[in-house]
């Protein structure tokens, strides 16, 4: 495997589930994020984590999770979701969190709730 | 705050013909600017960046000149072909350490 992946590529689940998404990054870098790509919207940045610490959370939802047990992985919790959140879910890496660094992306999960 | 606004899509041309897809930000001091792409099915790849005014950021054919005077990224290409159609995202940093703010996105489709 090479760059970023991310399992599983589409989820669909009801608002009383619990899912986990899962990314994965084979580039040696130590800073790590997840992104939310709705339709005709920005993309909104919700955490981000550098070696390992959460340095950023952008007002999210508690129903979103996140867990960084390394610098390779993360993921992203999900419970008690609603319709709103259906989207697609992106996770990005780089080496550092200057956001002159090049961030690499997944290609997303696509997730859509009941 | 930070922001990105770019033209509404989608645009749709013909191949060979030329593009031009609108950039225009708000930021706080002298930003570094970027073309992101997002080919279907697959995450977003930096396509080119600028990190200084008047800066041309290059490459696979698109080109894009950071304007502070109209604060503006315009990304152009002079003949688009069929694999080009994607959405294309311009984003900024900002010098005070801030995450990555995106416009909208473009979705641009070429037809053969």
């Amino acid at each position: 495997e090479t760059g970023v992946t991310q399992t599983p590529r589409h989820l669909v689940m009801g608002m009383t589930n619990k899912k986990s998404l899962k990314c994965e990054q084979h580039l040696g870098h130590n800073a790590m994020y997840w992104y939310k790509q709705s339709a005709k919207k920005p993309l909104e940045l919700m955490f981000v984590y550098n070696f390992k610490e959460q340095t950023e959370n952008n007002s999210v939802p508690s129903r979103f999770s996140p867990e960084c047990p390394n610098s390779s992985h993360l993921f992203l919790h999900l419970h008690t979701l609603q319709p709103e959140d259906s989207a697609l879910y992106l996770c990005a890496s780089s080496q550092g969190t200057d956001p002159y660094n090049e961030q690499f992306f997944g290609p997303g999960t696509r997730l859509t709730v009941l | 705050g930070n922001s990105v606004t770019q033209m509404e899509g989608p645009v749709t041309l013909s191949e060979e013909a030329f593009l031009t897809i609108n950039c225009t930000y708000t930021a706080t001091g002298y930003p570094s600017l970027f073309w992101y792409v997002q080919y279907p099915g697959e995450g977003l790849q930096l396509l080119l960046k600028a990190t200084k005014a008047d800066d041309k950021g290059s490459n696979k054919g698109f080109e894009a000149t950071y304007r502070k005077e109209t604060t503006s990224f315009h990304l152009e290409k002079g003949s688009v072909q069929v694999s080009d159609s994607a959405v294309y995202f311009c984003a900024l940093s900002d010098n005070a350490g801030n995450m990555l703010t995106f416009g909208g996105g473009t979705r641009l489709m070429v037809k053969p």
